[in-house]
């Protein structure tokens, strides 16, 4: 896979700001998406999912944004808190006859200032 | 619910030592997946079980790793013998539906794993 180095960029937003983390993917076949969300010495945990035939989705205080022209996603995260500080990654699942795969994007640090 | 456990939490190996993971995932859930997360990166998967089935070990590297899921329920993932690129974290993730029924992966806290 794509070496992304040690230090994951990083985003840095004022508490009860809004935060906007981009996510660019690389196959245009995707079927799905999510946004997982990992704080440190867990394990990834599910924020959101969408289809690739939606273009949004809400949920509470998330919304995903899909663009398959560009092959951009995007999540928004209203009124930030301190504990949605954690690395971000987009990941995009691709059906492959009878079975589905998960593969993991770059991952985006969030980091929120009381 | 009880969520997905792993065991150890964390090792330190040299490197040609052998390690193994332990994972116990959700009850019920038919699907099982290894991942590899390096520093710094996204979960790479391994391997993925459906039952006590392989279904997806394209990315293991098998002239060192192997895993098993004996009765469809616990798996162990090896190394053996590990090198010093294996250090990384290891996920195990469970999931009620497999195949294209998209269910939510659920991840356990994950191994970390370093080798000197």
């Amino acid at each position: 896979g794509e070496n992304v180095g040690l230090h994951l960029p990083t985003l840095s937003v004022q508490e009860g700001d809004n935060s906007i983390i981009n996510c660019a993917y690389s196959n245009s076949a995707s079927d799905y998406f999510i946004w997982y969300k990992q704080e440190s010495g867990k394990g990834p945990q599910f924020i959101i999912d969408i289809r690739s035939n939606m273009d949004k989705r809400q949920g509470q205080r998330v919304t995903v944004l899909l663009n398959k022209t560009v092959k951009h996603l995007s999540l928004q995260i209203a009124a930030t808190q301190p504990g949605d500080s954690a690395v971000y990654f987009c990941a995009e699942i691709l059906f492959t006859g009878a079975n589905s795969k998960l593969t993991f994007g770059k991952g985006i640090t969030l980091s929120v200032r009381p | 619910e009880a969520g997905v456990a792993q065991s150890p939490r964390y090792k330190i190996i040299e490197k040609r030592q052998s390690v193994a993971f332990w994972c116990n995932p959700i009850s019920g859930h038919a699907t099982l997946y290894w991942y590899q997360q390096i520093l710094g990166q996204g979960p790479k998967l391994l391997i993925q079980f459906q039952n006590n089935g392989v279904v997806d070990d394209s990315q293991l590297p098998k002239d060192r790793f192997s895993a098993e899921r004996l009765k469809g329920v616990d798996s162990t993932l090896k190394i053996q013998p590990a090198k010093l690129e294996d250090s990384a974290v290891y996920l195990c993730a469970s999931s009620l539906l497999g195949g294209q029924g998209v269910g939510e992966q659920f991840f356990g806290p994950g191994t970390r794993l370093t080798v000197l």
